[in-house]
């Protein structure tokens, strides 16, 4: 069975920075990998989406890559700022829309 | 416009009880989604309906889960006999087709609570 792997449990980083989060995979490529944000005690909301036939996707201050073979996506956040404290989810969607969640990357920036 | 809405937010069940949850999705969205979503964990698929059939339920833990979407809109999820491995957040997300993707909208969730 597929399964995903977020790196370290938590990432503290200094306002004005670059996050970078991880998110490794393994068995097969799915047709799209998404990054979503969660914070606590409200449902996951979509940020990225990244196609399999893409490297790259930016949108503001955030950058999705797409590695095929090397199975992995890097989630990238320019100019953090505290109000990006969140847990943030890959997920890996295949056909018909069923999707696998990674257990998600806690980031804390601090001012 | 308004989201997704699942209620009740909160739900104690002592072991043993039935409990019903209640999804509405975005009006009009196709596909529904429920995900239970253990303390520290992301979220797992649990089943998936488009329209008013059940396509995928090959997340659900046990026969005591059951979920039903009959007239193609507000969904419910059902757990017989609530044990405390049960207890968990239980999202529920409906979703627009762009092309082949599915754009998933998260409710708030549901957290059971099982004593």
């Amino acid at each position: 069975s597929q399964k995903i792997e977020q790196n370290s449990e938590a990432l503290n980083i200094q306002e004005g920075k670059t996050a970078t989060l991880t998110c490794n995979y393994t068995n097969y490529s799915p047709a799209y990998l998404q990054w979503y944000r969660q914070d606590p005690g409200r449902g996951p909301v979509f940020l990225l989406l990244i196609r399999e036939n893409e490297k790259e996707k930016r949108k503001e201050r955030l950058k999705v890559t797409f590695d095929t073979t090397l199975k992995q996506s890097l989630f990238h956040i320019t100019a953090s700022q505290p109000a990006d404290s969140a847990t943030y989810l890959c997920a890996l969607e295949f056909n018909a829309g069923k999707s696998t969640f990674g257990d998600g990357t806690t980031l804390t920036v601090k001012p | 416009g308004a989201g997704v809405s699942q209620s009740p937010r909160y739900k104690v069940a002592k072991r043993g009880q039935d409990v019903a949850l209640r999804c509405d999705p975005i009006s009009g969205h196709v596909s529904l989604f429920w995900y239970q979503q253990a303390l520290g964990q992301g979220p797992e698929f649990l089943t998936y309906f488009q329209n008013e059939a059940q396509l995928d339920k090959s997340g659900l833990p046990s026969d005591r889960f059951f979920a039903e979407r009959p007239e193609g809109s507000v969904s419910t999820l059902k757990i017989q006999r609530t044990q405390q491995e049960d207890s968990a957040v239980y999202l529920c997300a409906s979703s627009s087709i762009s092309g082949n993707h599915y754009e998933q909208y998260f409710g708030p969730g549901t957290r059971l609570t099982v004593t």
